[in-house]
């Protein structure tokens, strides 16, 4: 059975750090990308970051390009979000998702619960 | 960047009617590479469509998809209780891999 779990949301301040994690399982997990994709409070979803199955390609939305980066570990079945500089605007559900093959450009087929990112002072 | 318009922002309608929802993108999109997902409160994402028109593992056959180049579309041919929700267009035939602003079915 396929299973994606995020971690490692939380309350942070205006200006600092968080990093998320993606724990996946049940899958060839180098034979497929996967993406971060976050909703704010009552808003639609925004794709934010993707990797490569191999994790050699990388790719971000403009709003958080130079901020967060994206990395895998497929020895841990593990993708992480590195978030710095992180605004009021970041708040939001990170939800991440699987797609169907090795590059993002596939559809999403797995999601998992989410984590909370709050940026407030 | 491509840009996804969704419309209707909120569909009213009765369990038993068709529902049909717009996904407009700004430029052509690669391959058809459009997927609809469906969420519920307090739930991620669920894949319906993808490649504009295929159904994904599962999904009931009242949900179907159509469109190609700009302007696709989500139809759902009799709605049931469960479908009430909101939808969600992606693109993913090029990065950024945009969604459109989601619409909500519910209940008139």
């Amino acid at each position: 059975e396929v299973q994606v779990l995020e971690s490692g949301g939380g309350l942070v301040q205006p200006g600092g750090s968080l990093r998320l994690s993606c724990a996946a399982s049940g899958f060839s997990f180098y034979d497929y990308a996967i993406s971060w994709v976050r909703q704010a409070p009552g808003k639609g979803l925004e794709w934010v970051s993707a990797i490569s199955g191999t994790g050699f390609s990388s790719y971000s939305a403009d709003s958080v390009k130079g901020r967060f980066a994206i990395s895998r570990d497929n020895s841990r079945n593990t993708v992480d979000l590195q978030m710095n500089s992180l605004r009021a605007e970041d708040t939001a559900i990170y939800y991440c998702a699987k797609h169907v093959g090795i590059y993002p450009s596939y559809h999403l087929d797995y999601w998992g619960q989410g984590t909370l990112v709050t940026v407030s002072s | 960047e491509i840009v996804l318009t969704q419309s209707p922002g909120t569909l009213s309608l009765s369990p038993g009617e068709r529902a049909t929802l717009s996904c407009r993108a700004s430029q052509s999109i690669n391959g058809n590479h459009l997927a609809w997902y469906q969420q519920k409160p307090g739930q991620p994402p669920r894949l319906l469509i993808y490649g504009a028109s295929r159904r994904a593992t599962g999904i009931p056959d009242r949900f179907s998809g159509s469109g190609s180049g700009t302007d696709f579309t989500l139809s759902i041919s009799r709605l049931d209780p469960d479908d009430f929700a909101v939808y969600h267009c992606q693109q993913y035939g090029s990065s950024p891999f945009t969604f459109g602003q989601g619409t909500k079915v519910e209940i008139k």
